[in-house]
């Protein structure tokens, strides 16, 4: 079974630019989630959605945002970007059983770096 | 609000020595425990996991304790290798909570 997998794999953008960032979840996963990895704040979470709703979301600012389509596939989109967006984004992908997740599968990240 | 201490690092071993990284949480109920794997330039790869109290995980010759009453999953191993080198985190996931909340990552090197 295939892993989930992210595109683009890397990313250099300029301040003020927006971007948007792709996860397609391991076949039969329905829950997507998102984490930005930066070496001073670690990971952190930034939402989660399952059957195109989000259903929980982080402490991070509206400029952050995201979806799911109906074939479970996910995007992330940042407006606005600043330096200190800079930062590896990891999509996790679960299960769900009873309305809960199982246990979170990681792709391979994006890593973006705003100049 | 939950969270996880983790032993900081970087800690360096010898191969094949004993490697324990030390994981206490803070949360309501009773969360899941997990330690992922983070090798340079990759994703993270989940290392093991206990979901109750007294479960152990194991996977590759890692082991932790899902210990309720100390709060504790310390990831041990008994002799690692070269290609143990890697960034561990240890995190929990509450149950209706739907997200991971880490530890801070401790990066393990091993010297041959």
């Amino acid at each position: 079974k295939a892993g989930v997998t992210q595109t683009p794999r890397y990313l250099i953008k300029t301040r003020g630019q927006q971007v948007t960032l792709s996860c397609s979840p391991i076949s039969g996963h329905r829950s997507v989630s998102w984490y930005q990895q930066t070496p001073g704040q670690g990971l952190q979470f930034l939402f989660e959605y399952f059957s195109e709703t989000q259903r929980n979301k982080g402490n991070f600012p509206g400029r952050f945002s995201g979806r799911q389509f109906s074939n479970s596939r996910s995007e992330m989109n940042v407006s606005t970007l600043e330096l200190g967006d800079s930062a590896l984004y990891l999509c996790a992908s679960s299960f769900i059983a009873g309305g809960h997740q199982e246990t979170q599968y990681f792709g391979p990240g994006t890593r973006l770096l705003v100049l | 609000g939950d969270s996880v201490t983790q032993m900081e690092g970087p800690v360096t071993l010898s191969e094949e020595a004993f490697l324990t990284i030390n994981c206490t949480y803070t949360a309501t109920g009773y969360p899941s425990l997990f330690w992922y794997v983070q090798y340079p330039g990759e994703g993270l790869q989940l290392l093991l996991k206990a979901t109750k109290a007294d479960d152990k995980g194991s996977n590759k010759g890692f082991e932790a304790t899902y210990r309720k009453e100390t709060t504790s999953f310390h990831l041990e191993k008994g002799s690692v290798q070269v290609s143990d080198s890697a960034v561990y985190f240890c995190a929990l996931s509450a149950r209706g909570n739907e997200k991971l909340t880490f530890g801070t990552g401790t990066r393990l090197t091993i010297i041959p």
